[in-house]
């Protein structure tokens, strides 16, 4: 099946530019999803389609997409930025959704 | 407001069976896909099972297949997962989350979860 492949965590200065990558087998032939979720709390989309942002999110937050690997960027990180965040596909091939492991975000 | 309020969580035995429920408010109920995701306590987030606006095409995780049944009731604005089988794996939150019924289109909006026990 297909998996997709986070870093476990990833730290970052605030104000500084946190990216955090998803890996997987030609994952720029797909439309990746962004969650984030915080600790006690449901998880919030944050990118979809590779790229947009649904209403209410910040933009500070986009994505890109290419090759093997998707890419979750926030620019000018907050404290309250400081969370898991979770990349997604479909696996046409197996019927499934697929999640990434998770990203922890620490801001230091 | 739009809004998805799980319930039917709790504990139970292995070998038993649990239904939950999610009720659907603010929005079109019947025009969206909906999903079933699980999250194992201090794991990641696994999906379980959708099912398509009208019902017609059920897909499943591996890991659930032949035990867990989702359906759903578009008159009542409610989403079921019946689970049958349990074992201790299943023990997790289990969050319903809606998705626009087009392609594969990304979960976006999400209720808060029933936590589901399997223990003896």
């Amino acid at each position: 099946s297909f998996v997709l492949t986070q870093p476990p965590s990833v730290s970052v200065a605030p104000g500084q530019t946190a990216r955090i990558t998803c890996e997987g087998s030609n994952i720029g032939s797909d439309s990746v999803h962004w969650y984030q979720q915080k600790p006690g709390q449901a998880p919030v989309l944050v990118v979809s389609d590779d790229r947009d942002r649904p209403s209410g999110i910040p933009e500070r937050f986009s994505g890109s997409n290419s090759g093997n690997t998707a890419t979750l960027t926030i620019s000018r990180v907050e404290a309250g930025d400081e969370a898991d965040y979770y990349c997604q596909v479909w696996d046409t091939s197996s019927g499934h959704w697929v999640f990434g492991g998770g990203t922890k975000l620490t801001v230091l | 407001q739009v809004q998805l309020v799980e319930s039917g969580g709790g504990v139970v035995q292995p070998g038993r069976s649990l239904r939950l429920s999610c009720v659907a408010s603010g929005f079109t109920f019947s025009s969206y896909s909906m999903h079933w995701v699980r999250q194992a306590p201090g794991k990641g987030l696994e999906w379980v099972t959708l099912i398509s606006y009208d019902g017609s095409k059920k897909y499943y995780a591996d890991s659930v297949k032949g035990r867990f049944t989702i359906s759903r009731d578009n008159s009542k604005n409610t989403l079921y997962l019946q689970m049958n089988s349990l074992r201790s794996e299943d023990t997790a939150l289990y969050y319903c989350a809606r998705a626009p019924p087009f392609g594969n289109a990304a979960f976006d909006i999400w209720g808060q979860g029933t936590m589901v026990t399997v223990s003896s």
